[in-house]
């Protein structure tokens, strides 16, 4: 069955510090793997994918099939970075239908 | 474009009542699907779509039915509300894996609490 593990409910960082989000899956197949991002009191939106390989708003994310890791990486959090992260895979066979992890939520303190 | 809208934002329902949630999309994606949010528990999937008169199970499809008649609407029902129904409802559409990969677009979501 097909899982996603983000071990840390919540992280605090200090602000300008580095950031990682932890994110593990379990998966048969060849993973396509996704981090959504949901700022408070808006909805829920895609932060980046794995197959496009880009970095949006200063995040990273690499996929690593020997550690079945998608971890989210940041050199320097920004107080805007603040909000809960989804990392999510999608299933195979259509239907984009995703399995999300529980969250982390992101706190970044000045 | 509005994107992926919901209504209501927020409902009270007594146990045994029926309600339906209302999605509709406007960017004529192929996909829908809705989610509900819990703590500690992330998204799961309820139903979802892979195009008009189409419809299937998720991961926790009990006590809710779906369909789908046009490309834009994707409705959610509740036949008799449970307590354990009270959650935050989240509806998604994407284009499909032909026409730019699987970016699910989500609606502000549905706040349900179950008395």
């Amino acid at each position: 069955a097909q899982r996603v593990t983000q071990p840390e409910k919540l992280l605090s960082v200090f602000k300008g510090a580095p950031v990682e989000l932890k994110c593990n899956y379990s998966y048969s197949g060849s993973p396509e793997l996704f981090w959504y991002v949901q700022y408070s009191r808006q909805r829920l939106q895609l932060l980046l994918r794995h197959i496009s390989r880009e970095s949006i708003k200063g995040f990273t994310a690499d996929l690593n099939k020997g550690e079945t890791s998608f971890h989210l990486k940041k050199p320097f959090a920004q107080e805007e970075d603040s909000a809960m992260y989804y990392c999510a895979l999608s299933h195979t066979g259509g239907g984009n239908k995703l399995t999300f992890g529980t969250g982390t939520q992101l706190k970044v303190e000045l | 474009n509005a994107g992926v809208t919901q209504t209501p934002k927020f409902q009270v329902l007594k146990t045994g009542q029926s309600m339906t949630l209302q999605c509709a999309q406007d960017m004529n994606h192929e996909y829908m699907s809705w989610y509900r949010q819990d703590p500690g528990m992330g998204l799961r999937l309820i139903h979802y779509s892979v195009g008009a008169g189409i419809t299937d199970q998720g991961e926790v499809p009990n006590g809710y039915n779906v369909s789908r008649s046009t490309t834009e609407d994707f409705p959610l029902r509740l036949l008799s509300a449970a307590p354990s129904q009270t959650s935050v409802y989240f509806c998604a559409s994407s284009p499909g894996t032909s026409d730019g990969g699987e970016t699910q677009y989500f609606g502000p979501g549905t706040r349900l609490l179950v008395l």
